[in-house]
């Protein structure tokens, strides 16, 4: 029943590694995004496919690469991790075009230490 | 860059109370959002007004819009401890869905 699932829930991992969020909706939606939230809760978008093409890309560092198989899935892979990178990650999704609801995962706490 | 800026950025109410929580904005805007964010939890969809609206209910919800100030309100009429959680605004100002989040109201409802 879980619209936008991500996983994982919670990870932990030291400077300089490489890692992965997953995230998948059910839901039929054509669009999805990445939002990071800091610890101060500050949420701010960091990209928004549309049928697997890239239609926002903000300014983020080129460590962060997303990758779309599919318009379900949107994947968030991180190089090189850094202290600062310790957020949380939510991914979303809704229909395209403004005025459409977005629905959000449940988050992936990320703790670089 | 930042587009809602919620005041204030603390709410403490007794249960029953009404709770009203403002939001700002910069730029003109297609459509304005509210979302409640539990702790440790994704943020959920509460109601949206558009533009052209200036006032909107969703059962104990009450949200306005004043485009001319550049400003929305929430109001939770009786409140309910179950209420206790961050609330922010999104304004949706462009083509591509983009929503830009104020920094959050926290809301403790005290039974």
């Amino acid at each position: 029943d879980t619209a936008v699932s991500q996983t994982p829930k919670y990870l932990v991992t030291q400077m300089g590694n490489d890692k992965s969020i997953k995230c998948e909706q059910n839901l039929g939606h054509d669009t999805m995004y990445w939002y990071k939230q800091d610890s101060k809760k500050f949420l701010k978008i960091m990209f928004s496919y549309n049928n697997k093409e890239l239609i926002i890309n903000e300014t983020v560092p080129n460590r962060f690469s997303p990758k779309s198989p599919d318009k379900a899935h949107l994947n968030l892979h991180i190089n090189s991790l850094e202290l600062g990178d310790s957020a949380v990650y939510f991914c979303a999704s809704s229909h395209q075009g403004p005025g459409n609801t977005i629905y959000f995962g449940e988050g992936s706490w990320l703790t670089v230490v | 860059s930042q587009q809602g800026e919620e005041d204030p950025q603390a709410l403490s109410i007794q249960e029953g109370e009404n709770a009203t929580m403002n939001c700002s904005y910069k730029t003109s805007i297609n459509n304005l959002q509210w979302y409640r964010q539990n702790s440790g939890r994704g943020l959920v969809h509460l109601i949206l007004i558009r533009s052209n609206e200036r006032e909107k209910h969703s059962g104990r919800l009450r949200v306005t819009l004043d485009t001319s100030k550049k400003s929305s309100s929430l109001l939770i009429t009786a409140s309910r401890a179950a209420d206790t959680a961050s609330y922010f605004c999104a304004t949706d100002a462009g083509a591509n869905s983009k929503l830009t989040f104020g920094k959050g109201i926290t809301l403790s409802v005290r039974p």
